[in-house]
């Protein structure tokens, strides 16, 4: 059973260009979260989709926009690249959401921008 | 708003040492709390949770107790190993169903 699958693994870029993540839930999963983490910090959660809809989103402005395909998978795309943008982005996925959801995160993309 | 905080680290113990990480939380209502681990390289993974007070979570010698009077969920574990050198985080789950992580504490264990 495969777990949270992140692609590309590493990207560079430069200010001003734009990039796009991409993440595969875990079979069955039908909740896809995404966080960005920086160096030493905790992860910050950017949206999180459900049936294809942003359900909630966090404190990141609206150069940070995502998607979420019928067979559940995501994208994260980032427009307009700053400095402050480079960081590890995380996906997780769960089946619904709840109080006591437990998270399955994917090992993440690391993003510089120089 | 919702917070976590941890003790800061590095934490540097040695081999079958007692472990405790320090996390508080602020949070209105009733949040369910979890600790998670992240080992070199890989994502975090789910190490324990408790969804009320007095509960507790436990998995791999790891264990915390929901303590609702003092707003914490202490990690410890009694024989830490070589193998449980990694970064772990507290977090919180409130009234929006999005998890709060706190900075996160890292964890060295010599041999």
């Amino acid at each position: 059973d495969a777990g949270v699958t992140q692609s590309p693994t590493h990207l560079i870029k430069t200010r001003g260009q734009q990039v796009t993540l991409r993440c595969s839930p875990k079979s069955g999963h039908d909740t896809v979260s995404w966080y960005q983490q920086a160096l030493g910090q905790g992860p910050q959660f950017i949206f999180q989709y459900y049936e294809e809809e942003e359900r909630q989103r966090g404190n990141f402005p609206d150069r940070f926009s995502g998607h979420q395909f019928p067979n559940y998978s995501s994208e994260l795309n980032v427009n307009a690249l700053l400095l402050g943008d480079s960081a590890l982005y995380l996906c997780a996925s769960s089946l619904g959401f709840g109080p006591a959801t437990i998270q399955y995160f994917g090992a993440g993309t690391r993003l510089s921008v120089l | 708003g919702d917070s976590v905080t941890q003790m800061e680290g590095p934490v540097t113990l040695s081999e079958e040492a007692f472990l405790t990480i320090n996390c508080t939380y602020t949070a209105t209502g009733y949040p369910s709390l979890f600790w998670y681990v992240q080992y070199p390289g890989e994502g975090l993974q789910l190490l324990l949770k408790a969804t009320k007070a007095d509960d507790k979570g436990s998995n791999k010698g790891f264990e915390a107790t929901y303590r609702k009077e003092t707003t914490s969920f202490h990690l410890e574990k009694g024989s830490v190993q070589v193998s449980d050198s990694a970064v772990y985080f507290c977090a919180l789950s409130g009234g929006s169903y999005i998890p709060t992580f706190g900075r996160g504490t890292s964890l060295i264990v010599h041999p």
